[in-house]
């Protein structure tokens, strides 16, 4: 069964500092990975897309990574800010479908 | 600028009622999903559809049903509305690409909307 497990369920951190998300997946055969940010009350919205062959990916302060030998993702959130607060999300889809398999998303609060 | 939108942020509804739910695009894609989402569950599928008058059963169907009448236009159906389906529920888009654009069909980013609080009293 395809399952994406992310950690820490929730974490709080001062701003400016950084932080960073996980997400572990066994979803086979793997097609491309991808981080939403969900704030409180509205849809989620993505940040990156990963696939196969990519390592890294930035999105201004996001850096998003993928091992896909150890089928591990990080999000890397530099410098926070107090609208970093919000739920990430981390989404693998297998190849050939349109359907994918949700991690139930890390909770981050920032604390001025 | 792609947009998907639902026809309400907020609904209170009771026990046994029929209750739909409707989710707008207007980025012309093929399909459309409906999810709802939980507190530490995540998301999960409901209904999908890949084009007009089809659909698909996802994860959890049951106690909803859904209607494709129009390319634009997804509606999810609560046919007798119970408590336990209070909860936010998602509508997403996405594009459903050409075989000469040589990508997965996964490629696509699913759009979302921002989401209808339902509650069941």
């Amino acid at each position: 069964k395809n399952q994406v497990e992310q950690s820490p369920q929730s974490l709080i951190i001062l701003e400016g500092k950084n932080c960073t998300l996980q997400c572990n997946y066994t979803v086979s055969p793997f097609s491309n990975l991808r981080w939403y940010k969900q704030d409180t009350g509205r849809g989620p919205v993505s940040l990156t897309i990963m696939t196969f062959s990519e390592n890294t990916k930035s999105n201004g302060r996001y850096t998003a990574t993928l091992d896909a030998d150890t089928k591990q993702s990080s999000l890397h959130i530099t410098a926070s800010q107090l609208s970093d607060s919000a739920s990430y999300i981390c989404v693998v889809f297998s190849g050939g479908s349109y359907i994918p398999t949700f991690g139930r998303g890390t909770s981050l609060i920032v604390h001025p | 600028d792609v947009k998907v939108t639902q026809s309400s942020r907020y609904l209170v509804k009771r026990t046994g009622e029929k209750v739909f739910l409707e989710c707008v695009q207007d980025m012309d894609h093929e399909n459309m999903f409906w999810y709802r989402q939980d507190p530490g569950l995540g998301l999960r599928l409901i209904y999908f559809s890949y084009d007009v008058k089809m659909k698909e059963k996802g994860d959890i169907p049951e106690g909803y049903s859904v209607s494709r009448e129009k390319k634009e236009r997804f509606s999810l159906i609560l046919e007798s509305a119970s408590t336990n389906q209070t909860s936010m529920y998602l509508c997403a888009s996405s594009l459903f690409p050409s075989l000469s654009s040589g990508r997965a069909p996964s490629y696509y980013e699913q759009y979302f909307g921002p989401g209808t609080r339902l509650t069941v009293t």
